[in-house]
């Protein structure tokens, strides 16, 4: 069965440091591939979304960046953190772009 | 656009008490309708599925039914209990668009 893995669960960064959080699917190939940012009270905002390797869509204009470096991984990363950063940050994985999403167990971000 | 409208939280209920948490939508297209479930401190689980119109879908005692005429997708429970506390999202999907489109989320609290 496929399995998502995202870490660090928990985060704790001072504002301008940068930041790399890590997702990795398991068995499936050639996923697609999600970041989604959780803000308290504003619900679910697709930052980021991969339908290969090296290919990268972004949904809105952020200060972050992701990339795609294999199939299975996919890594959400900031040169300088803001506060405005802070959030519970999602990865997820589909079978195809236009089908249900299933979703890691999150990371806490808090930027101080 | 596309979009995703849930009714405003939190909702509290009694054990046992029947649950409604409305959802409509907008879309350019026919979309896929979907509930996913979010606990304390975890990423989202996908509840339950709807493709057409009139379809219903039904995962561990919830249901809802995709309504065309009303664009509602509303999630119900005969019964609720405390396990069911949690952040409701209704999401809808349209191909050849982009990934999943999140409401706002429901939290619902559950008391003994």
């Amino acid at each position: 069965s496929q399995t998502i893995h995202q870490w660090p669960a928990t985060l704790v960064q001072p504002v301008g440091s940068p930041l790399s959080l890590e997702c990795t699917v398991e068995g499936t190939s050639n996923p697609n591939l999600y970041w989604y940012r959780q803000a308290a009270g504003r619900g679910l905002q697709l930052l980021f979304y991969s339908v290969g390797i090296g290919q990268i869509s972004s949904e809105v204009p952020q200060n972050l960046s992701a990339s795609r470096p294999q199939d299975r991984q996919f890594i959400l990363s900031s040169k300088k953190l803001l506060l405005s950063d802070s959030g519970f940050y999602l990865c997820a994985w589909s079978e195809q772009v236009y089908t249900e999403a299933f979703f890691g167990q999150g990371t806490r971000l808090t930027v101080v | 656009g596309n979009s995703v409208t849930q009714m405003e939280g939190p909702v509290t209920l009694s054990e046992e008490a029947f649950l409604t948490i409305n959802c409509t939508y907008t879309a350019t297209g026919y979309p896929s309708l979907f509930w996913y479930v979010q606990y304390p401190g975890e990423g989202l689980q996908l509840l339950l599925k709807a493709t057409k119109a009139d379809d219903k879908g039904s995962n561990k005692g919830f249901e809802a039914t995709y309504r065309k005429e009303t664009t509602s997708f509303h999630l119900e429970k005969g019964s609720v209990q405390v396990s069911d506390s949690a952040v409701y999202f209704c999401a809808l999907l349209v191909s050849g668009n982009t990934p999943l489109v999140f409401g706002k989320g429901t939290r619902l609290s559950v008391i003994a």
